[in-house]
């Protein structure tokens, strides 16, 4: 069974409007929370994170919330660029050092 | 220049073969992982390891086996019983417990004719 999900697999936004990335997870021992950009045939890049300790994390345009309560965390950019558009896949880490990741989200930033 | 490095890039094997995929890394990084990524899903975990001489199975493990005799090798084989095996491999490779130092290698893609 799937401990993390992104339900959605493509979101299309307008350059320079907000874009909004989810991710539900189901394991409440998860103690990290990262996000990666992936373009094709290449290997994810890290792009932000977030410690179950805290409820937001920012980087520059990117901002990432975690609500725990919910299990439930998004990735938030803003303004969207057309060099932002890519797969972005969801993860979690457990204190094994173990990697759970969501099925992805596919971006397209139109300009 | 630290980083991963993957070979091939592109590999073809005939059915029934079993077939090795290599990985590198000079980051000197405790953790190694291997990924497979099908279309249209998520990275899903085969084997990773912590440690030299030491490595635990993730969700997809039947088929695969792994060795992790120096720290920064982590070689990857393709067995005859895994039952689809086209499909793209990531290496990757973090510190311990600090997870944002995973760092992936570019992939290889594996191919089943």
């Amino acid at each position: 069974d799937q401990q993390v999900k992104q339900n959605s697999p493509s979101l299309s936004v307008q350059e320079g409007r907000i874009s909004i990335l989810n991710c539900d997870y189901t394991n409440s021992m998860f103690d990290y929370f990262l996000w990666y950009k992936k373009y094709p045939a290449e290997g994810p890049t890290f792009l932000i994170s977030i410690s179950s300790i805290k409820d937001k994390n920012e980087d520059g345009r990117f901002t990432v919330f975690l609500n725990k309560s919910a299990k439930h965390l998004s990735l938030h950019i803003v303004p969207s660029q057309p060099g932002d558009s890519a797969v972005y896949f969801c993860a979690a880490c457990d204190n094994f050092n173990k990697f759970y990741f969501g099925s992805g989200t596919k971006l397209n930033v139109k300009p | 220049d630290g980083g991963i490095t993957q070979s091939p890039k592109y590999l073809f094997r005939k059915e029934g073969q079993n077939v090795t995929l290599s990985c590198e890394q000079n980051l000197n990084h405790d953790a190694m992982y291997w990924y497979r990524q099908d279309p249209g899903q998520g990275l899903r975990l085969i084997y990773y390891s912590q440690i030299v001489n030491d490595f635990q199975k993730g969700d997809i493990a039947e088929g695969y086996s792994v060795s992790r005799e120096k720290k920064e090798s982590f070689p990857l084989t393709v067995t005859s019983a895994q039952k689809n095996p086209t499909a793209f491999y990531l290496c990757a490779s973090s510190k311990l417990a600090e997870p944002d130092t995973q760092y992936f290698g570019p992939g290889t893609r594996l191919t089943v004719l």
